[in-house]
């Protein structure tokens, strides 16, 4: 079975643009998650879903970052406007045991900001 | 407010010696831990966990110590090879809520 997919896994784009992630979880995987890695923070965690529904997005830095889960099989995380400060590696996780379980992550997507 | 620090941003072990990587929690309702390990322009992969029941754990060459009293955890790797060399993120969780990471700390075996 393929693991997690993101895409684009690099995204260049100027400062003020809309920028899409994308996410395709392992499939009968019912919780998805958005982390976001950098050098001063680490990896933290943006928002998750069980059953495509969002549960906790209180890491979502502000109202510039949205995130849906339209069906099981694709999630998006959209930052609009971005800013240079946003440059980051985001990775998107799934898990079939919750919350606290093992996570499986994608490659992640790397987004500079310009 | 990081709850789960690594406050060794590198480390570097030669090979055949032991690995010792650490982490430390702040907030005591942690129940459960695990370490991921990553590769450069991979994303992390689960390595090993341990419940807070326990203060042990072994996988291999892979050994997780937990001492709830000092909420600390360390990763223990014997014998060290080259490809162990990543950037390993211990992480904690208590019941129903989503993994805290820590910021990673960069080991590197040397031959």
């Amino acid at each position: 079975d393929a693991g997690v997919i993101q895409s684009p896994r690099h995204e260049v784009t100027e400062m003020g643009q809309e920028v899409t992630l994308r996410c395709k979880p392992i499939s009968g995987h019912d919780y998805l998650f958005w982390y976001r890695q950098t050098m001063m923070r680490g990896l933290e965690l943006l928002i998750y879903f069980n059953n495509n529904v969002p549960i906790d997005d209180s890491g979502m830095p502000e109202d510039r970052f949205s995130a849906k889960m339209p069906n099981a099989s694709f999630s998006t995380l959209k930052i609009q406007p971005s800013e240079p400060r946003d440059s980051a590696v985001y990775f998107c996780a799934s898990s079939l045991t919750g919350v606290t379980g093992e996570l499986f992550f994608g490659e992640g997507s790397r987004l500079t900001v310009l | 407010d990081q709850q789960v620090k690594q406050n060794s941003p590198s480390l570097s072990v030669q090979e055949g010696r032991i690995s010792i990587l650490n982490c430390d929690y702040t907030n005591s309702m942690f129940d459960y831990f695990l370490w991921y390990k990553k590769y450069p322009a991979e994303g992390p992969t689960f390595l090993i966990s341990i419940s807070s029941i326990k203060d042990k754990n072994e996988d291999g060459r892979f050994t997780v110590f937990l001492n709830k009293s000092a909420k600390h955890l360390s990763l223990h790797i014997v014998p060290s090879q080259p490809g162990d060399s990543a950037v390993y993120f211990c992480a904690a969780s208590n019941s129903g809520y989503a993994l805290n990471f820590g910021k990673g700390t960069s080991l590197l075996v040397t031959p």
